[in-house]
């Protein structure tokens, strides 16, 4: 069955902690993305990948860091700079690079500071 | 950058009654996408608009992309509580990467 993982579904984060969210597809998709979603916000892109071991900033990417060692892989690692990260966090895939893609959102993470 | 306006924000409709969201961008499209996100859900896509003037239906949707290819607009005909969601375009201009519109929640009553 193919598709995009993301876990958990929820994460609850304490001040000052670094916290990790997952991101798989088994799409064979080489492009992925990260997306932040707030109430009346949108979706607004915080990394994206076009091929493994490279990625780019988005519009709102201080604060976070992500890796691509693997192709089907993309964890997002919000961190301790990072200070309003409560949000609905969004991961999607396109199958490659550039416009005219569609993109296939995984189910997202709910992360809350505590 | 570019810049993507979707109104209105919110909508309240009878069932049965139409509905229409627009999307504005600030700069030319090479093409715009709609998504569908349920309550509590994650976005899927809709349909993608390449074409000047395109106008693309999908049963009681009806999406359309303007002349000069900075406006678009999804059409609702005859509501239905399974249409309760947000709507979100995305424009893709220069850049690589899609910019979506803040969307348009639809409420329906029955």
């Amino acid at each position: 069955d193919g598709g995009i993982t993301q876990s958990p579904k929820y994460l609850f984060r304490k001040e000052g902690q670094n916290v990790t969210l997952s991101c798989e597809q088994n799409l064979n998709h080489d492009a992925m993305y990260w997306y932040r979603q707030d109430p009346g916000q949108g979706l607004r892109l915080i990394y994206y990948s076009q091929i493994v071991n490279d990625f780019q900033k988005g519009d709102i990417a201080e604060g976070y860091s992500v890796s691509r060692e693997k192709k089907e892989s993309f964890p997002l690692t919000v961190t301790s700079a990072q200070k309003n990260p409560t949000a609905f966090y969004l991961c999607a895939s396109s199958r490659m690079g550039g416009t005219g893609e569609t993109q296939y959102f995984g189910p997202g993470t709910r992360l809350l500071v505590l | 950058g570019q810049q993507v306006m979707q109104i209105p924000q919110y909508q309240h409709v009878q069932e049965g009654e139409d509905f229409t969201t627009y999307c504005n961008s600030s700069t030319t499209l090479s093409n715009i996408q709609w998504y569908k996100q349920r309550p509590g859900g994650h976005p899927v896509f809709l349909i993608q608009l390449v074409k000047s003037g395109e106008v693309k239906k999908q049963k009681r949707l009806t999406f359309q992309f303007g002349e000069a290819k900075k406006n678009s607009s999804l059409h609702i005909t005859a509501t239905q509580t399974t249409d309760v969601g947000t709507y979100f375009c995305a424009g893709a201009g220069g850049s690589y990467i899609p910019t979506f519109g803040r969307g348009t929640s639809l409420i329906v009553h029955p």
